[in-house]
């Protein structure tokens, strides 16, 4: 069946630090992916999204380039802020499906 | 527009007792699904409704369930609570009928502590 990895945290980086959080997905056919961010007591937010492969979801500073070659998704961004420490969440969705989540990754950014 | 709105956003009940959470969704949006987020299984999907039908569900027991109604508004029962229902219950919406491309919008949630 459908599965979303992402790398397990948390990710520790000082403030203008480069972040990528890897993100790996298995999927019969073409799903959409997403990037999803939850701040301490709210739901979740989309950050960026992409629909084909080769497409690159940008967001805030953040990216994301649909990889199909090699079944990706990282995020990244080059210069984070305290105001990113967040959780994130990896997903895919297919037609006919429901989104399914990656674990998520705590991200905490110090000044 | 106005986001996704669940009430309420916490809830303290005791085991064997029965919960209704209510979302409604994003103007104009007629899917409505729900999550369940626990710190030791992360996000899991529940059931999602599209026109007052359930069109997809889930790996829980029957215990849960929901409906939504002619306005798209949606509500999910849990009944004869259990300590591991404890958890952030999310509600997302999504303006069509399931196509992969949808973006779900997710509401803040409703907290349920089951003591």
């Amino acid at each position: 069946g459908n599965s979303v990895t992402q790398m397990e945290g948390p990710v520790t980086l000082s403030e203008e630090a480069f972040l990528t959080i890897n993100c790996t997905y298995t999927a019969t056919g073409y799903p959409s992916l997403f990037w999803y961010v939850q701040y301490p007591g709210e739901g979740l937010q989309l950050l960026l999204k992409a629909t084909k492969a080769d497409d690159k979801g940008s967001n805030k500073g953040f990216e994301a380039t649909y990889r199909k070659e090699t079944t990706s998704f990282h995020l990244e961004k080059g210069s984070v802020q305290v105001s990113d420490s967040a959780v994130y969440f990896c997903a895919l969705n297919q037609a006919g499906t429901a989104l399914i989540f990656g674990k998520g990754t705590t991200l905490s950014v110090s000044s | 527009k106005a986001g996704v709105t669940q009430t309420p956003r916490y809830l303290i009940k005791t085991r064997g007792q029965q919960v209704t959470l209510s979302c409604s969704p994003i103007s104009g949006h007629r899917s409505v699904s729900w999550y369940q987020q626990t710190p030791g299984q992360g996000l899991q999907f529940l059931f999602e409704y599209f026109s007052e039908t359930q069109r997809n569900k889930g790996n829980f027991p029957g215990r849960f369930s929901g409906r939504q109604f002619s306005n798209s508004r949606s509500e999910m029962n849990v009944s004869t609570l259990e300590l591991g229902d404890s958890a952030l219950y999310l509600c997302a919406s999504s303006p069509t009928d399931g196509r992969s491309t949808d973006t779900q919008y997710f509401g803040p949630g409703t907290r349920l502590t089951v003591l």
